[in-house]
């Protein structure tokens, strides 16, 4: 089936440690992007990347990295840096505008991370 | 970074009937997007109907439709004939037409639908 497929689906990390968030999509999109989901903050920007080799900082980078070795992957690193990682991590990813005008964006089901 | 923002924490609405949900936005502008997210509790972000700024007709699909009012920078969800179904957080969002192409959320709307 096509589609993005994110894991794991829950995840803990002590303190101090690195972890690695995948994203895995089928769709043949271009653009990739990472969005953090806490409580009453709706959804926020970490990083995106809109061709393989190429990715940018959102709004909320600090303490997380990236890598887009491939057009299917875009993992998400969440480095000990990051002071308050617990939250629910979505990916997504969206055509480029020449396809359908490239309007719509297509989530993963999330990663929720708690930091133990 | 745009501004989304959703005056409503919760909302409910009786089975069968109509509800709207409520949208603003701040943006310089004039060709963008515009689009509802649906997200129930298995948390999947799941598109509801979009909206392109320059299309003056508003978006309508099955039961759901917007009102959007260009100059006032909003953009409101109908929800008619409201199922049990629909119980989710539904949120607002906005994409510049160029450049990163990236969501801007709400904060987001909860909704109940009373049986």
């Amino acid at each position: 089936d096509g589609g993005i497929t994110q894991s794991p689906k829950y995840l803990f990390r002590k303190e101090g440690q690195n972890v690695t968030l995948s994203c895995e999509q089928n769709l043949n999109h271009d653009a990739m992007y990472w969005y953090r989901q806490d409580p009453g903050q709706g959804l926020r920007l970490i990083y995106y990347s809109q061709i393989v080799n190429d990715f940018q900082k959102g709004d909320i980078a600090e303490g997380y990295s990236v890598s887009r070795e491939k057009k299917e992957s875009f993992p998400l690193t969440v480095t000990s840096a990051q002071k308050n990682p617990t939250a629910f991590y979505l990916c997504a990813t969206r055509t480029g505008e020449l396809h359908h005008g490239g309007t719509e964006a297509f989530f993963g089901q999330g990663t929720r991370l708690t930091v133990v | 970074a745009q501004t989304v923002t959703q005056s409503q924490p919760e909302m409910s609405v009786q089975e069968a009937e109509t509800v709207t949900l409520s949208c603003t936005y701040d943006t310089s502008e004039s060709d963008y997007y515009l689009f509802w997210y649906k997200q129930p509790p298995s948390r999947q972000m799941i598109l509801v109907i979009r909206q392109e700024a320059y299309k003056q007709q508003n978006a309508t699909e099955n039961r759901f439709s917007v009102n959007f009012q260009k100059a006032a920078k909003s953009f409101s969800l109908k929800i008619s004939d409201s199922q049990l179904g629909d119980a989710a957080m539904y949120f607002c969002a906005y994409r510049h037409k160029t450049g990163a192409n990236n969501l801007f959320f709400g904060t987001g709307t909860r909704l109940t639908v009373i049986p």
